[in-house]
């Protein structure tokens, strides 16, 4: 496609309910991140994605996160037993190359999710 | 610790009057950084790096590692710059993640 796509774009959920997010990079990039994005804040690091291979899940705030891209393209977040505090928008993003080259991150138009 | 401070929510100008949004960082090593905006209901996107030293859309940054700055500068705001911005830094050192700023709204008035 032309750019990373996210869906759903718009997700609302039950606290206690499990949701998964999906990621579609640009074709052929190499590098895939997920962004948390609360509400008047920047956007924080989740994990970042080599092909398949995540290279980096520092940034997942429990263990209730979890991200996987098995086949090294599409890319899905799930989180489990959803909290209040897991409302955000949740971002994708995808660059071209690998670490320490300088390629820019594209972003995707977010996953909004509201749990009640 | 790696982070980015956008001291300002809010920088409203008159059309026509110079732009600075500011940006400090703190890292300890050799950062890249980035300016990222986003227009309303649209996504975020790159405006400009500082590696480039180019000049996108008017908007200029230049990195001062003396005052661990990077300040977005324009001489002349045009309505149409109205939008959130982002100051981002990426960490060669520790994976390719970038570190975002709070962001800044500006707001450009006729």
């Amino acid at each position: 496609g032309a750019g990373v796509s996210q869906s759903p774009r718009y997700k609302v959920a039950k606290r206690g309910q499990d949701v998964a997010l999906r990621c579609d990079p640009i074709s052929g990039h190499v590098s895939l991140f997920w962004y948390q994005q609360a509400l008047g804040q920047g956007p924080e690091f989740l994990t970042y994605f080599q092909n398949e291979a995540q290279l980096d899940k520092s940034g997942l705030p429990s263990d209730r996160f979890f991200a996987e891209r098995p086949e090294g393209s599409v890319s899905t977040l799930k989180i489990q037993r959803t909290q209040q505090e897991d409302s955000a928008v949740y971002l994708c993003a995808s660059s071209s190359t690998e670490v320490r080259r300088n390629q820019p991150q594209h972003f995707g138009d977010g996953t909004r999710l509201s749990i009640l | 610790a790696q982070r980015v401070t956008q001291p300002e929510k809010l920088l409203s100008v008159f059309k026509g009057a110079p732009v600075e949004l500011k940006c400090n960082y703190s890292y300890s090593g050799s950062p890249e950084l980035f300016w990222y905006v986003q227009y309303s209901r649209q996504r975020l996107q790159l405006l400009l790096r500082h590696i480039s030293r180019e000049s996108i859309k008017g908007f200029t940054a230049d990195l001062n590692k003396g005052e661990t700055s990077f300040h977005l500068k324009k001489p002349f705001a045009q309505e149409e710059d109205s939008a959130m911005y982002y100051c981002a830094l990426r960490d060669l050192e520790y994976g390719n993640k970038l570190v975002f700023g709070a962001g800044t709204i500006l707001r450009v008035k006729s």
